[in-house]
């Protein structure tokens, strides 16, 4: 099993709609998690990241975070076709604490 | 705002032929990172260094060499380019261990014929 896995999609939500981003783990002492938006041709750009579980709140976004069943979402709320973009997540395990382990990204299209 | 530069956006290299990826940071940043981003296999590590002159292996170093000289400059060697490494290649800094954030360049698109 990889060791953080997204469901590569596409994913496709109508606009104005609440658009959810899952992202599971393997449990290897999990410590946090970012969200990155990445548009086509361009580079990552960091969207969110959580380090306890609950759920964190920034505008139109929302990431969660579950350790106990091991998986990390991202909402976006109001979706905008301007969220068109591959989200990427990313997490950080103790055992291995000095890099980021990515899954292979999700990408969603939102439709006007 | 952080600002990590790759050299160069579009690069055509041939088979054999040593190639040569600089990254520079002007955020002071301890650590920075080499990734290969593919269609279907999403980001992976290949080099990293938290320190100057100091590198550690990622999730696939085979074929790739790396040189940290100076804190804000991280080059990527391809020792003899070979057609699987046709690839996007994205730089990252961090100003810490793990926890923090990274910070990509904008990426150099590598094809090797």
């Amino acid at each position: 099993q990889k060791e953080v896995e997204q469901n590569s999609g596409p994913l496709s939500v109508p606009e104005g709609a609440i658009a959810s981003l899952n992202c599971t783990y393997s449990d290897r002492g999990s410590q946090s998690f970012f969200w990155y938006r990445q548009y086509s041709g361009k580079s990552p750009e960091l969207i969110m990241f959580i380090y306890s579980n609950g759920d964190k709140e920034d505008g139109r976004f929302t990431a969660q975070l579950n350790k106990a069943s091991q998986y990390v979402s991202l909402l976006i709320r109001d979706s905008q076709p301007s969220d068109s973009a591959t989200y990427l997540c990313a997490g950080v395990f103790r055992v291995d604490a000095q890099k980021l382990v990515f899954g292979q990204g999700t990408r969603l299209t939102i439709n006007p | 705002d952080v600002k990590v530069t790759q050299s160069s956006r579009y690069l055509v290299k041939r088979t054999g032929e040593k190639v040569f990826l600089e990254c520079v940071q002007d955020m002071d940043h301890e650590n920075m990172f080499w990734y290969r981003q593919d269609p279907g296999l999403g980001l992976r590590l290949i080099y990293f260094s938290y320190d100057v002159k100091m590198k550690e292996k990622g999730d696939i170093p085979e074929g790739y060499s790396v040189s940290r000289e100076k804190k804000e400059r991280f080059s990527l060697i391809l020792e003899s380019a070979s057609t699987n490494q046709t690839s996007m290649y994205l730089c990252a800094s961090s100003p810490g261990l793990g926890n923090s954030p990274l910070h990509f360049g904008n990426g150099t698109r590598l094809t090797v014929t």
